[in-house]
C-alpha cells in the first residue's frame, strides 16, 4: 500500500523554466513532509520541508506547496538549472508515537533539465 | 569528512553468502536507519535504532540482523544471501527519534547476489 505516491516517474524541462514535481499521500496522520534529492551513486539529501501548518515554504530557487484537503504537496524549482537533473523523492512523516513517524517515501521522480 | 560513512560501496557475492555492511555517523545522533532501495525503486525502512536500542522492526526476513556496538555505528548482518536481497542499502541518522528533523543518509551499499 503506497502512501506517498510520486505518479510521474520523469519530466523533462528547458534550463530557466520552472519545474513541477507533485507528491500525493493518503495518511491524514502524516504533518511532515520532505523533499530529497539524489544523485546517482550517491545518497539522497535533504532538499527542503514542510510543516503541516504551513502551505508554503520557499528557499532560494526551491518552494514547497502544501494542500492538506486535496493531500498533494509540489515542489517548484525556479529557474531550472542542468544541475537539478536528479531523482527527487518526496517524503511524509507523521506525529511523534506509534509507526507513523518514520520517514515513508514516494518512489521519486527523474528530473531532467536540458540546457 | 563525510557524516554518515557505509563501507562497502559495492558488493558482489554468491547466494548462501553471510556479508555485512557497516555505518558510521560522526553527527552526535542518537538513531540510526537502515533502508532498502529495491529495484522498483522503492525506499523503504527496514530498522531502527535509538541509542543502541531496536525501536522500529519492519517485516523483514530474520536472516537480516542490525547490531549497534555503540550509539556512533549501525551494521547490517545478512546471513544466507538470495538472489532477491539484491538492492542498495542506505545508512541513515536523525538527532532523535520522534521528531520530524531531517534524515541524513549515507551514500548507499550496492549489494548484488549472484
Amino acid at each position: 500500500d503506497q502512501q506517498v505516491k510520486q505518479n510521474s516517474p520523469s519530466l523533462s524541462v528547458q534550463e530557466g523554466r520552472i519545474s513541477i514535481l507533485n507528491c500525493d499521500y493518503t495518511n491524514s496522520m502524516f504533518d511532515y513532509f520532505l523533499w530529497y534529492k539524489k544523485y546517482p551513486a550517491e545518497g539522497p539529501t535533504f532538499l527542503i520541508s514542510i510543516s503541516s501548518i504551513k502551505d508554503k515554504n520557499e528557499d532560494g530557487r526551491f518552494t514547497v506547496f502544501l494542500n492538506k484537503s486535496a493531500k498533494h504537496l509540489s515542489l517548484h524549482i525556479v529557474p531550472s538549472q542542468p544541475g537539478d537533473s536528479a531523482v527527487y523523492f518526496c517524503a511524509a512523516s507523521g506525529a511523534s508515537g506509534g509507526s507513523n513517524y518514520k520517514l515513508t517515501f514516494g518512489k521519486g521522480t527523474l528530473l531532467t533539465v536540458n540546457p | 569528512d563525510t557524516a554518515v560513512s557505509q563501507t562497502p560501496k559495492y558488493l558482489v557475492t554468491q547466494m548462501g553468502n553471510d556479508k555485512s555492511i557497516k555505518c558510521e555517523q560522526n553527527l552526535g545522533h542518537d538513531t540510526m536507519y537502515w533502508y532498502k532501495q529495491d529495484s522498483k525503486k522503492f525506499l523503504k525502512i527496514m530498522f531502527s535504532y535509538n541509542n543502541k536500542e531496536l525501536i522500529i522492526n519492519e517485516t523483514v526476513p530474520n536472516r537480516f540482523s542490525p547490531k549497534s556496538p555503540d550509539k556512533a555505528h549501525l551494521n547490517l548482518h545478512i546471513n544466507s544471501l538470495e538472489l532477491g536481497d539484491s538492492a542498495v542499502y542506505f545508512c541513515a541518522t536523525r538527532d532523535r527519534p520522534f521528531s520530524g528533523n531531517t534524515i541524513y543518509f549515507g551514500e548507499g551499499s550496492w549489494l548484488t547476489v549472484v
